[in-house]
């Protein structure tokens, strides 16, 4: 029984290209939410989703960033045109519908050069 | 606002020693969860609480709902529980629907 599953674990990217994360939830967790952690800073959540919806989308920059659950496959974090200041460990973490556990991913270290 | 305080931020000890991690929120919450983190690696879920205590090995965490306080022990501490330990809380009556986190207790456990 394979855990949440992000890949990919590191990320280069230069300035203005795009940067897709990706996050297969545990078998059986029907919610993912997606959460930033900032060199030297705490971790903030960005987006809550269940498949094909987004539930809670109030920790989501305005511009450029964007997530998706659909019926079949992993949810995805997008950032358009990035910039240096996205440079940051994205984790995802899942849950079953009772919201009564909570199991993250390894994290996706993106760097934006 | 809604906060959620850790102390201490670091916290060096021997081995073997009893270790006490607090966090403090400012409103209701419907859960807590103890989070650990090691450098440059993933998150692990400890526990998640909603009352009373909860015990698994050498780790006990405890919740006071009236005091809007918990706390994780370490029993006979050891070098591998050297991480960095989160408390994050899902805020009950509406908000965001993730969680608020501490910004973490670095925990060095020395031989």
């Amino acid at each position: 029984n394979a855990g949440v599953m992000q890949n990919p674990r590191h990320l280069v990217r230069r300035r203005g290209q795009e940067a897709r994360l990706r996050c297969s939830p545990m078998k059986g967790h029907s919610h993912v939410y997606w959460y930033r952690q900032l060199p030297e800073e705490g971790l903030k959540f960005m987006v809550y989703l269940q498949k094909e919806n987004i539930i809670d989308e109030s920790g989501m920059p305005k511009e450029r960033f964007s997530a998706e659950f659909p019926k079949e496959g992993p949810s995805i974090l997008r950032i358009q045109q990035v910039v240096r200041g996205d440079s940051a460990a994205y984790f995802c973490a899942s849950s079953p519908p009772a919201r009564d556990g909570y199991t993250f991913g390894s994290g996706t270290r993106l760097t934006v050069v | 606002k809604n906060e959620v305080e850790q102390s201490p931020q670091n916290l060096t000890a021997q081995e073997g020693e009893f270790i006490t991690i607090n966090c403090s929120y400012s409103v209701g919450i419907s859960a807590l969860h103890w989070l650990q983190q090691h450098p440059g690696g993933g998150i692990v879920s400890l526990f998640m609480l909603s009352s009373g205590k909860k015990k698994h090995g050498r780790l006990i965490a405890t919740i006071n709902i009236q005091e809007k306080h918990s706390s994780l022990h370490i029993t006979a501490s050891h070098p591998r529980d050297s991480a960095v330990y989160i408390c994050a809380v899902i805020y009950s009556g509406g908000g965001a629907d993730g969680l608020t986190f501490g910004k973490g207790t670095h925990l060095i456990i020395q031989p």
